[in-house]
């Protein structure tokens, strides 16, 4: 089965630091991979997505995150962390042979905080 | 911007009750998904749907579970008869129609399922 793993459920950088959240996935083939925000009393957003194409992709709020096969990882970053981020982020994997209805794995995700 | 919306946001039942959860998915969505979080827990998949049927239920989704789409736009998670390991946060979510857009999965703010 596949899995998604979170190094580090507690993340802290200061305000204006790099922030580096980090994920690896099990999988013979590869998966399409996401990032998701969630805030206070609140849903999980879209941050970003990898499905094909380019490895390196950018979503909301300044965050990226390369996709890189050799490693089984899509570490998610931003060069420059606001107070705005702190929020808890989740990766999740979707089997690319799930085909349309295909769910979701997720990681346990990070707890970022930023300080000022 | 159309979002997933989920009532009530914080139900409390006794034990061995019945509770509907409800979501009203994005409008032209196709795709419904139920998923869980257990306080400290990953988010886990329950169940999806898709042309008015289950199209994925994982092991947790037994026959305490069923999903309903009754009137088109409603999106019901019904759990007949509570346990105490229910209490957990339960998230919908709804992708659109075809192609990659079925990929992206938009969650609603979830509910918090008490059971006493």
């Amino acid at each position: 089965a596949q899995s998604v793993t979170q190094l580090g459920s507690h993340v802290s950088v200061s305000e204006g630091a790099l922030v580096l959240l980090r994920c690896n996935y099990s999988s013979s083939v590869p998966p399409y991979l996401f990032w998701y925000v969630q805030y206070p009393n609140q849903g999980l957003q879209l941050l970003l997505k990898y499905t094909t194409g380019a490895t390196l992709v950018k979503g909301i709020n300044g965050f990226e995150a390369e996709f890189k096969k050799s490693e089984t990882s899509f570490h998610l970053t931003k060069p420059s962390a606001h107070m705005s981020d702190a929020a808890e982020y989740f990766c999740a994997v979707r089997p690319s042979s799930s085909g349309n209805t295909g769910k979701l794995i997720f990681g346990q995700g990070t707890t970022l905080q930023v300080k000022p | 911007e159309p979002e997933v919306t989920q009532t009530p946001s914080h139900q409390v039942t006794q034990m061995g009750q019945e509770v509907i959860l409800r979501c009203v998915p994005i409008s032209n969505h196709l795709y419904f998904y139920w998923y869980r979080q257990i306080l400290g827990q990953k988010v886990e998949f329950l169940v999806s749907f898709y042309n008015n049927e289950i199209s994925e239920k994982s092991e947790i989704f037994d026959d305490q579970f069923s999903v309903e789409r009754p009137d088109g736009s409603n999106f019901t998670l019904k759990i007949r008869s509570t346990k105490l390991e229910d209490s957990a946060m339960y998230f919908c979510a709804s992708s659109g129609r075809s192609g990659k857009s079925s990929y992206e999965q938009y969650f609603g703010p979830g509910t918090r399922l008490t059971v006493t």
